[in-house]
């Protein structure tokens, strides 16, 4: 079975612009979380999806949103793109909520590294 | 405010040598801790440990829980160059929270 899928694999994009990044979970998989990563730091919760409805929001401006389609992909997109952008964007997927469920594992795709000029 | 510390930053050692790496959290309510590995870029799951799951060993790892006095270890014993890598502590902090928070993460290097 694949694993959880992002693309692009790498970004470069200049102040101002807009990007989105896509996900694909693990099969049956009906959660999905968007983490940051900044070199040299642990990963920032920016949001979690689950069954098509934002359950969580971490500490990130509005220019960050997100969505949840029926196949339970997701894309993350950020506006007006400013150099502390740049980062490795994680994805993960779980089978449920990890707000509510207990002891949910996540699984993380490779990520996309956005490079912000 | 919730967090999680790891200790050391970094590490280097040699193959053979027994490693433990360290995990100290504040949260507001625990509910489980993870340990992943991060070699490039995805992290990949190592171990979960709960209140009902303090302890757990897979191969040449070993992890463990102390719920008292808030901290996890990751003990990984005959090193092989194959274990350098960036490991992460994670922490869910209870019960309508949505996230896991993070460690900085300890960075591992096993030289030949």
């Amino acid at each position: 079975d694949a694993g959880v899928t992002q693309s692009p694999t790498h970004l470069i994009k200049t102040r101002g612009q807009q990007v989105t990044l896509r996900c694909s979970p693990i099969s049956g998989h009906k959660s999905v979380s968007w983490y940051q990563q900044v070199l040299g730091q642990g990963p920032q919760f920016i949001f979690q999806y689950y069954e098509k409805e934002e359950r969580g929001r971490g500490n990130f401006p509005d220019r960050f949103s997100a969505r949840q389609f029926p196949n339970y992909s997701s894309e993350l997109n950020v506006n007006a793109l400013l150099l502390g952008d740049s980062a490795l964007y994680l994805c993960a997927s779980s089978f449920r909520d990890v707000g509510f469920s207990t002891n949910e594992k996540l699984f993380f795709g490779s990520g996309t590294q956005l490079s912000v000029l | 405010e919730d967090k999680v510390v790891q200790s050391p930053l970094s590490l280097v050692v040699h193959e053979g040598d027994t490693v433990t790496l360290n995990c100290s959290y504040e949260v507001t309510n625990f509910r489980s801790l993870l340990w992943y590995k991060q070699e490039k870029k995805a992290p990949t799951f190592l171990f979960m440990l709960t209140s009902s799951g303090i302890e757990k060993k897979s191969g040449r790892l070993s992890s463990i829980l102390d719920k008292k006095e808030l901290f996890s270890i990751l003990n990984i014993t005959a090193t092989q160059t194959g274990d350098s890598a960036i490991y992460l502590c994670a922490v869910h902090p209870g019960s309508g929270t949505y996230k896991y928070i993070f460690g900085t993460g300890t960075r591992l290097k096993v030289l030949a």
